[in-house]
């Protein structure tokens, strides 16, 4: 099936560093990427839905200034967490749709997983 | 947005069907059942889908009851490595993309 790839699979971070996770639909156009987070044994919580060329669209709660998202293009979007502290340690996970699969499925990357210290 | 109901935990005997039921009387009509599962510290994995009818695959079967309100899951054989956390979603229109809102999932252990 079709993968969808992130990059870190993990990192540690200094508080205030702001840290860079990447999600590449590696083969397949991904029109839209979702991204989520889940803390210790919670369920995935969405964030954001990001389309490619546009802005995101943030769900209530999520501050857009914290969590910057960028899809630049149809295989890549990226997650910024700005400023990082430690309650942004979590696991972040993206998804990606392809273009045209409705309703197909959807593809999970394998986690992000973020420390703050 | 329709909102599913899970147990939060069931086990089941290795070799054993393992069914796994979710209710969602509020979905509707154009709205589909989605079933993922995740392992520990991993991304969710894609398991089955379906609108009306019932569905099978290679990993699974699909069960929805005439009036759509609720579903069952079954994994005919289960093993150990099947124990993870199920959910069942109902897909959700949104811009012309489907988001999927997760709920609390099933957490299913496989014992020995």
């Amino acid at each position: 099936g079709a993968v969808v790839s992130q990059h870190p699979s993990w990192v540690i971070c200094k508080s205030g560093t702001s840290v860079k996770i990447e999600c590449r639909s590696l083969d397949f156009q991904a029109t839209t990427m979702f991204w989520y987070r889940q803390f210790p044994k919670q369920s995935l919580m969405l964030m954001a839905t990001s389309n490619e060329g546009s802005k995101a669209t943030y769900e209530q709660g999520v501050e857009k200034d914290k969590f910057l998202i960028n899809h630049a293009s149809l295989t890549l979007s990226t997650l910024t967490v700005t400023s990082a502290h430690p309650e942004d340690s979590s696991f972040y996970i993206c998804s990606a749709v392809a273009g045209g699969s409705y309703p197909g499925e959807l593809f999970f990357g394998e986690g992000s997983r973020l420390t703050v210290l | 947005d329709a909102k599913t109901t899970q147990p939060p935990s069931m086990d089941c005997a290795e070799g054993r069907a393992a069914n796994l039921p979710c209710n969602h009387s509020t979905i509707s009509g154009n709205e589909y059942v989605y079933w993922y599962r995740q392992i520990h510290s991993q991304g969710p994995q894609y398991i089955i889908h379906g609108l009306k009818n019932n569905e099978t695959n290679e990993m699974a079967s699909l069960i929805i009851t005439e009036d759509r309100k609720s579903s069952t899951l079954i994994l005919p054989h289960a093993t150990l490595r099947d124990t993870a956390v199920y959910y069942c979603i109902v897909r959700i229109l949104f811009q012309g993309a489907q988001k999927l809102v997760f709920g609390q999932g099933t957490r299913l252990t496989i014992n020995p």
